[in-house]
């Protein structure tokens, strides 16, 4: 058990909808970051925060944000589905947000749409 | 961005058998995780090592960050161990993890 939670584990959905995928970082980790794997583009980095703001983006289509809060936990929200987003969404934590850090990685968001 | 290699793509092993896996990144990396992605679709990290080599238990992990490679050690291996072996590295610019298409590894009884 990495410390890192993930709700809920399991999404099944329609094309045009919108869910939110939640994140809680280990005990004193400031640092969150999303990826996603889907079989075609294989594990993506999404974006990542750090006590709050955001601090480095990837590949994060304009219909998906996602915030982290107060009390350090983050949400993902994925909007207008696709097919196409259908995949495992991850989070993970770090400490810091500094480079040489060891990035935790929760169970993962198994998103399906229909 | 990183560029991150693995091989081999797939492996199949017997029981008892060791394996060691390649990773070869294009850059200098600050930061390279091992992970294993077990049948459930958990990621699992297995080792940080930007430089040196580590163990624990059967695994060991060895990185030459000079040459731009690490390798990942299994040792008398178990039908356990099955699943997909990932290696990340994190360009020394940025801070996301740059991942390989991993190594599926079977073992077979």
């Amino acid at each position: 058990d990495s410390g890192v939670t993930q709700t809920p584990k399991h999404l099944i959905t329609a094309t045009g909808q919108r869910v939110t995928l939640r994140c809680s970082p280990r005990s004193g980790d400031l640092s969150v970051y999303w990826y996603q794997q889907s079989l075609d583009q294989g594990l993506q980095f999404l974006i990542q925060y750090y006590n709050g703001e955001e601090r480095a983006k990837g590949n994060i289509l304009e219909r998906f944000s996602a915030q982290q809060f107060p009390d350090l936990h983050s949400e993902l929200n994925l909007s207008s589905l696709e097919l196409g987003d259908s995949a495992l969404y991850f989070c993970a934590s770090s400490v810091a947000g500094a480079r040489q850090e060891t990035q935790y990685f929760g169970p993962g968001t198994r998103l399906l749409v229909l | 961005g990183i560029q991150v290699e693995q091989s081999p793509p797939d492996l199949i092993l017997q029981e008892g058998a060791n394996s060691t896996l390649r990773c070869n990144f294009s850059d200098s990396v600050n930061n390279l995780q091992w992970f294993h992605q077990n049948p459930w679709g958990q990621l699992i990290n297995l080792f940080y090592i930007p430089s040196g080599t580590k163990q624990n238990g059967r695994l060991s992990a060895t990185t030459v960050a000079t040459e731009r490679y690490s390798l990942l050690y299994i040792s008398s291996s178990q039908t356990t161990d099955s699943g997909v072996y990932f290696c990340a590295g994190l360009e020394t610019s940025g801070s996301r993890l740059t991942f390989g298409e991993g190594t599926q590894l079977t073992v077979n009884p």
